[in-house]
């Protein structure tokens, strides 16, 4: 069965930086884009960043552009999340997700790993 | 584009029916999912493309809508459906509506 297995989440004081990884099994990750998604203890959900199948497409919400970047390791079957300059409001669990779609992507999330939380404080 | 979703809050009892709003400020054609999550859960995908069921998820979930309207139905609610809901659309990139939280009465 599919597994994504966030790491690398902690407790970072403001402007330090992070990289989240998420291992994936049970699917073959080089077809499908992966997003990470976040969502702020309390809060609602926030798409964060998508990267295509075979990297050559990549976008970032607008709160974070410039300083989070989204890439994979498909010998590895790995995703990452570069995060550096972290504000409070970075605060988070971050899911990492599949694309439904293969060859492409859509949105539709059907697959989250059970994700990893990020606190940003001094 | 700017999603929002209605009520905040619903209260239903096993066994009845209940159905969730997702408004967006946009037009987003069909390209509209919901989700459902449960306390220290990751969300589930139930629909996609607005009215298509996902894999595994029961009939008594419908979507419908298109344009700036949608509705998720849950009929004959279960135990297991109290939870908070999001509509997510994926027109113009993706943003998540605030969620709306099904309880029990």
């Amino acid at each position: 069965q599919v597994q994504l297995v966030e790491s690398g989440g902690g407790v970072v004081q403001p402007g330090r930086s992070l990289r989240l990884s998420c291992a994936a099994s049970g699917f073959t990750f080089s077809d499908y884009a992966m997003h990470w998604v976040r969502q702020a203890p309390g809060k609602g959900l926030e798409w964060v960043a998508v990267l295509s199948d075979n990297r050559r497409n990549k976008f970032h919400v607008d709160s974070v552009k410039g300083r989070f970047t989204i890439s994979r390791d498909n010998s590895k079957n790995t995703l990452y999340l570069q995060m550096n300059n972290l504000r409070a409001d970075d605060t988070a669990v971050y899911y990492c997700a599949k694309d439904r779609y293969s060859s492409g992507w859509e949105g539709y999330i059907d697959q989250w790993g059970q994700g990893t939380l990020v606190t940003v404080s001094s | 584009i700017v999603v929002t979703q209605s009520p905040a809050t619903l209260s239903v009892s096993p066994g009845e029916s209940a159905i969730l709003s997702c408004r967006t400020s946009q037009s987003v054609s069909k390209n509209l999912a919901w989700y459902q999550q449960k306390p220290g859960q990751a969300p589930r995908l139930l629909i996609y493309g607005a009215s298509t069921r996902a894999t595994g998820i029961p009939a008594r979930f419908s979507g419908g809508g298109s344009g700036t309207e949608f509705t998720l139905t849950i009929s004959s609610l279960q135990s297991e459906d109290f939870a908070v809901y999001y509509c997510q659309q994926c027109d113009n990139w993706y943003t998540f509506g605030p969620g709306t939280k099904l309880e029990m009465k």
